[in-house]
């Protein structure tokens, strides 16, 4: 059985460029939830999809953005990009809305 | 309002101790509750949860306690050894709020465990 994998592992932009993140959930999954982490602290939601649909949606402004696909994998998108999104961007896929959340290992966000 | 925190930001513990480490939580409606394992340059990986129906739940070597009454967790680590140095993170959600943010998991700020051998 293959987990949660992200890609890329790292990635650096420069300040008002867009930028997309990808994930793979773990096979049978149909939930896909993404959080940002800063430096030094817990993972804070971002949003989350279930079949194809937005589930829920955290303080994010809406340049942040996502999509899941007919496969139930998703990719996160953030559109002129600043400083304060240099952090580490996790996606969790669960087999229901409600089930428990499988992490995958981030991808590394540098915004110069 | 939700939120999660920690008691204590780091916690030094002599490997084969048996490690403790606390959170609290301010949500009354919280009713389910994870620990998560998050090494250096790794995501999280999920440890033991536990329901707000339930008082106390074990694992290998791991056992989460939940005393609502004073809205609080602790997740107890048996014979710590280097492999579980670590940051630790409580997350809640709340289930049973249909419509509203029951599809999130609200974290704290983490604790780290570090194992001295």
């Amino acid at each position: 059985e293959t987990g949660v994998t992200q890609s890329p592992t790292h990635l650096i932009k420069t300040r008002g460029q867009q930028v997309t993140l990808r994930c793979s959930s773990q096979s049978g999954h149909n939930t896909v939830s993404w959080y940002q982490q800063a430096l030094g602290q817990g993972p804070q939601f971002i949003f989350q999809y279930y079949r194809e649909e937005e589930n829920g949606r955290g303080n994010f402004p809406p340049r942040f953005s996502g999509l899941q696909f007919p496969n139930y994998s998703s990719e996160l998108n953030v559109n002129a990009l600043e400083l304060d999104d240099s952090a580490l961007y996790l996606c969790a896929s669960s087999f229901n809305r409600h089930d428990t959340q499988y992490f995958g290992p981030g991808t590394r966000l540098t915004v110069l | 309002g939700e939120s999660v925190g920690l008691h204590l930001p780091t916690l030094s513990v002599q490997e084969g101790d048996n490690s403790i480490i606390n959170c609290a939580y301010s949500n009354s409606a919280s009713d389910y509750f994870i620990w998560y394992k998050q090494e250096s340059g790794k995501g999280p990986q999920f440890i033991i949860d536990i329901r707000s129906n339930m008082d106390k739940r074990q694992g290998q070597r791991v056992t989460v306690l939940l005393n609502k009454t004073v809205k609080h967790l602790s997740l107890q680590i048996a014979a710590t050894q280097p492999g579980d140095s670590a940051v630790y993170f409580c997350a809640e959600k709340n289930l049973g709020n249909s419509g509203g943010s029951n599809y999130k998991l609200t974290f704290g700020k983490g604790t780290l465990l570090t194992v001295n051998p």
